[in-house]
């Protein structure tokens, strides 16, 4: 199976600061990596698919990058709303498997 | 609007069976693979199982396999998960999720609210 790992585990930064997640694929994935927003008490939500594109009603201060093993979500000058846990997931085969999440905090 | 229902959860002792439904409505839902993702209890996304649109491709977690059996019913609009001999471990809320295509493997475009399951003696 892919192991996907997510780092940090938690990042604590201020509104308006530019805030980067890496996650890393134990084997090459391509693009097949999305990324979702989890806010406490409520179910995930979709915010990139294939590696770096943006869902659509997401805000276009999110962006990803990557592809092969390697990739990052960006947030831009991050805002009250961002605070919330952050996962990735490939979908390069049928056994779907995510990242182990980053919760980002308010500093 | 596209909504995910989810039902069948609760508390059951461990080695007894439970069967979750999902009750899926605001698009075409036998053109979409759909999926069954938990969370355990303060922690992280586990994708559970899988299906495709026609019931062709079926694929499970090996965490569940042989003991987890995913179905759908197009013609209900509705999803099912049926879950024997289960462990305390399967304690989780259970995610019913909708992939953005027909087949296997997928990305999750909308989610429901989940519906809880606690095995425990």
């Amino acid at each position: 199976d892919i192991q996907m790992t997510q780092s940090p585990s938690n990042l604590s930064a201020s509104v308006g600061d530019r805030v980067t997640i890496t996650c890393r694929a134990s084997q090459n994935i391509d693009s097949w990596l999305a990324w979702y927003q989890q806010k406490p008490g409520r179910a995930p939500e979709l915010l990139i698919y294939k590696a770096s594109s943006l869902e659509s009603g997401v805000p276009s201060r999110f962006s990803g990058s990557g592809s092969g093993t390697e990739f990052s979500l960006i947030i831009n000058s991050l805002q009250s709303d961002d605070f919330a846990t952050y996962y990735c997931q490939h979908y390069k085969t049928k056994s779907a498997t995510f990242g182990q999440g980053t919760r980002v905090e308010i500093k | 609007e596209v909504q995910l229902v989810e039902s069948g959860g609760g508390v059951v002792q461990p080695g007894r069976s439970l069967r979750l439904s999902c009750a899926a409505s605001g698009f075409t839902f036998d053109d979409y693979v759909m999926h069954w993702v938990r969370q355990p209890p303060g922690k992280g996304l586990q994708w559970v199982s899988g299906i495709s649109w026609n019931n062709a491709d079926i694929d499970y977690a090996d965490s569940v396999k042989g003991r987890f059996t995913i179905s759908r019913d197009n013609a209900k609009n509705s999803l099912y998960l049926q879950m024997s001999s289960l462990r305390p471990e399967d304690t989780a809320l259970y995610y019913c999720v909708k992939g953005r295509h027909g087949f296997p493997p997928s990305y999750f475009d909308y989610w429901g609210r989940g519906t809880l399951v606690t095995v425990s003696s």
